[in-house]
C-alpha cells in the first residue's frame, strides 16, 4: 500500500512563475491537506479538501494561492506570481474518512520550493 | 484557532538521558498524535491516543494523553543519537481537522 506521494521533490522557480505542487493520498483516503513549513518552524495550516469540496481554507493566503481535489487525480497546490518569501517546503498529508476519533494524518515527503 | 503549545522548544541533551516534551492547549481534542521529522523529510508518525488519562509506549518512548485530553507528554527513556529530529504533536477536532504544535527540536550528542 503506496504511502502519500507528492511531486516534484524539489521545485525552482523564478520570481513572478507559477508553482504547481501535486499531492496523491494513500488508497482509501479522502481527506487531503496541506501544510507550509519554514526551516526551524512546525506545520502551518494552510488547507483541508475533500474531493471536489474545500472545507476549510483559512490557512490560504488570500492571494495567489488556490488549491483542488478533483474527483480524479491528485490534489494540486498552485501558488500564482511567486515571489522569494513562498520558499518554503509544502507538506500533504491524507486521512480516511471516520466515524470515530482516531482518525490520524499520514504525511508525504513534502515539496521543497524555492524562488529565485 | 485551538492552539497547542510545545516545550521545550529545543532541547539539545547528551546519549543516555532521559528527557520529557510537553503538548498543552486549553482545548480538548478527540485525539493526539505525536510525530517525528527529520531533516529534508515529512513527519513520520509515531503514536496516535484518544482516551483521556491513555498510555501508550512504543520501545523507548511513552505517550501520555492527559485525563481531560487537553494536553500530552512523551518521555524518552536513554536517549539515542538516532531520536533526533523535530518532534511534533497534534490534535484531531472535529470535522476531520487537526492543529499542529509549535514543535521540540531535540539533539542527541553521542
Amino acid at each position: 500500500n503506496a504511502g502519500v506521494m507528492q511531486n516534484p521533490r524539489h521545485l525552482v522557480r523564478r520570481r513572478g512563475q507559477e508553482a504547481r505542487l501535486r499531492c496523491s493520498p494513500m488508497k482509501g483516503h479522502s481527506h487531503v491537506y496541506w501544510y507550509r513549513q519554514l526551516p526551524e518552524e512546525g506545520l502551518k495550516f494552510m488547507v483541508y479538501l475533500q474531493k471536489e469540496n474545500i472545507i476549510d481554507e483559512s490557512g490560504m493566503p488570500k492571494e495567489r494561492f488556490s488549491a483542488e481535489f478533483p474527483k480524479e487525480g491528485p490534489s494540486i497546490l498552485r501558488i500564482q506570481q511567486v515571489v522569494r518569501g513562498d520558499s518554503a517546503a509544502y507538506f500533504c498529508a491524507s486521512s480516511p474518512l471516520s466515524t470515530d476519533y482516531s482518525n490520524t494524518q499520514y504525511f508525504g515527503p513534502g515539496t521543497r520550493l524555492t524562488v529565485l | 484557532t485551538q492552539l497547542l503549545e510545545q516545550s521545550p522548544q529545543f532541547l539539545s541533551i547528551q546519549e543516555g538521558e532521559n528527557l520529557t516534551v510537553y503538548c498543552n492547549s486549553s482545548s480538548v481534542f478527540s485525539s493526539l498524535q505525536w510525530y517525528r521529522q527529520e531533516p529534508g523529510e515529512g513527519p513520520v508518525l509515531l503514536v496516535t491516543v484518544v482516551t483521556g488519562g491513555e498510555v501508550k509506549k512504543l520501545k523507548r518512548l511513552t505517550f501520555q494523553f492527559g485525563d481531560a485530553r487537553k494536553d500530552s507528554s512523551l518521555h524518552i527513556t536513554a536517549a539515542q543519537p538516532g531520536d533526533t529530529g523535530l518532534y511534533l504533536c497534534a490534535g484531531g477536532g472535529t470535522g476531520n481537522q487537526f492543529y499542529f504544535g509549535t514543535g521540540t527540536s531535540l539533539t542527541v550528542i553521542p
